[in-house]
């Protein structure tokens, strides 16, 4: 089993609509959790963290943590074809310092 | 703050050549992280350095190695390049201390490296 699992997609979401992106993690004494966004040919940006169970929202992102069914989504809102990239999900992994850990990443694509 | 920055940005080298790439971190940070990033696995960690020491490795050949300067800079070391090599090279630094937030990585532009 892979320690962070995500669907490789393409996710296709219509311009304005709600993308739902989702993560799930092996380890359940994972602490931190991370979403990226990387354009093609570009380098992982941060969109944000999330450490407690919960929403978190920052602008039209919001990150949601579940610990106890481990998994971390992240929902962005009125969806813009700027959007349109792959989110990787990274995982704190505990056990050692600095061991985070990816997924493979989503891709989304919103269609205009 | 400048950001972290990866010299240099492209390089072609034929197989059995090594190469040598920079990472300068964000100022203060005195961690760094090396990623190999390929279209089919995604990114791989490679080794983080933290005070100049190696604290993680990945599940690389010895071929990969890298060290980290008093200044906090780090360099990647490949030697005997395979074709299998050409990826995105990318480190990302942090404030490498354990407390919440002290973990999260920022992105260097990354370095193309193609092996012919």
């Amino acid at each position: 089993q892979k320690e962070v699992e995500q669907n490789s997609g393409p996710l296709s979401v219509p311009e304005g609509a709600i993308a739902s992106l989702n993560c799930t993690y092996s380890d359940r004494g994972s602490q931190s959790f991370f979403w990226y966004r990387q354009y093609s040919g570009k380098s992982p940006e941060l969109i944000m963290s999330i450490y407690s169970n919960g929403d978190k929202e920052d602008g039209r992102f919001t990150a949601q943590l579940n610990k106890a069914s481990q998994y971390v989504s992240l929902l962005i809102r009125d969806s813009q074809p700027s959007d349109s990239a792959t989110y990787l999900c990274a995982v704190r992994v505990p056990g050692g310092y600095q061991k985070v850990t990816f997924g493979i990443g989503t891709k989304l694509q919103v269609i205009p | 703050k400048a950001g972290v920055t990866q010299t240099p940005r492209y390089l072609i080298k034929t197989r059995g050549q090594q190469v040598t790439l920079s990472c300068s971190p964000i100022s203060g940070h005195r961690s760094v992280s090396w990623y190999q990033q390929t279209p089919g696995q995604g990114l791989q960690f490679l080794f983080e350095y933290f005070s100049e020491t190696q604290r993680n490795k990945g599940n690389f050949p010895g071929r990969f190695s890298g060290r980290q300067f008093s200044n906090s800079r780090s360099e990647m070391n490949v030697s005997t390049l395979e074709l299998g090599d050409s990826a995105l090279y990318l480190c990302a630094s942090s404030l490498g201390g354990s407390s919440r937030g002290q973990e999260t990585q920022y992105f260097g532009p990354g370095t193309r490296l193609l092996v012919l």
